[in-house]
């Protein structure tokens, strides 16, 4: 089975903190994503990855960037955190880009930003 | 802008009863829609799909409705168990270029 990994399961961070969220794949996913899932709105996608050191912006990239060193690795940075950035992060990693095959989610990291 | 509406954004439904969420899309160059389940402190897994050349899919309690003319699908849970309780999500794939999810729907099953 792909697992999708993350490292933190709940996080409280201060507000201007940098802040980093960590996931990793396992099954040498050629893409990752980072959503976030807010009550009413679903998941949005802030960033995804197409191959290692490659980015692209999301529907809401703003006040986050992301870093891909390594294929099986994919990091979210809040700069400086701010409470509208309290929501569930999901990360994700698929075969092929934009398609439903292998499309595996993580648990889900819980960020409150007080 | 949501590319896909999905409604109702909650729903209770009796043990034995036919849960039913409805979405809705606007791009016709969206070619699969699968269906995600998320239990709480999960995250979503693929629970069933369709592609639009089909107009029904069944998998045992769980069955997607197709209707391309109206750009409207649904997912029918039929005989709902208090393990169904959980968030669906629908989703519309243009294979390539564009992956959106629904708005999500929290359904309780009451014993």
């Amino acid at each position: 089975d792909v697992k999708v990994t993350q490292s933190s399961r709940y996080l409280v961070k201060r507000t201007g903190e940098k802040v980093f969220l960590e996931c990793v794949q396992d099954m040498d996913h050629e893409n990752m994503f980072w959503y976030r899932q807010d009550p009413g709105l679903g998941l949005r996608l802030i960033y995804f990855s197409y191959d290692v050191k490659m980015k692209e912006k999301g529907d809401i990239p703003e006040g986050y960037s992301v870093s891909r060193e390594k294929k099986e690795r994919f990091s979210l940075i809040l700069e400086s955190a701010s409470t509208n950035q309290t929501s569930m992060y999901l990360c994700a990693s698929s075969f092929v880009l934009w398609s439903n095959y292998g499309y595996t989610f993580g648990s889900g990291t819980r960020l409150t930003v007080v | 802008q949501q590319q896909v509406k999905q409604s109702p954004q909650s729903l209770i439904v009796q043990k034995g009863g036919i849960s039913i969420i409805n979405c809705a899309y606007e791009n016709t160059a969206f070619d699969y829609f699968p269906w995600y389940q998320q239990f709480p402190g999960k995250g979503p897994a693929l629970l069933i799909a369709i592609r639009p050349d089909v107009s029904e899919k069944k998998e045992g309690r769980f069955t997607i409705s197709f209707n391309k003319s109206a750009k409207q699908f649904s997912l029918h849970i039929m005989d709902s168990q208090p393990g169904d309780s959980a968030t669906y999500f629908c989703a519309a794939i243009n294979t390539g270029n564009q992956f959106y999810f629904g708005t999500g729907t929290s359904l309780t099953v009451i014993p």
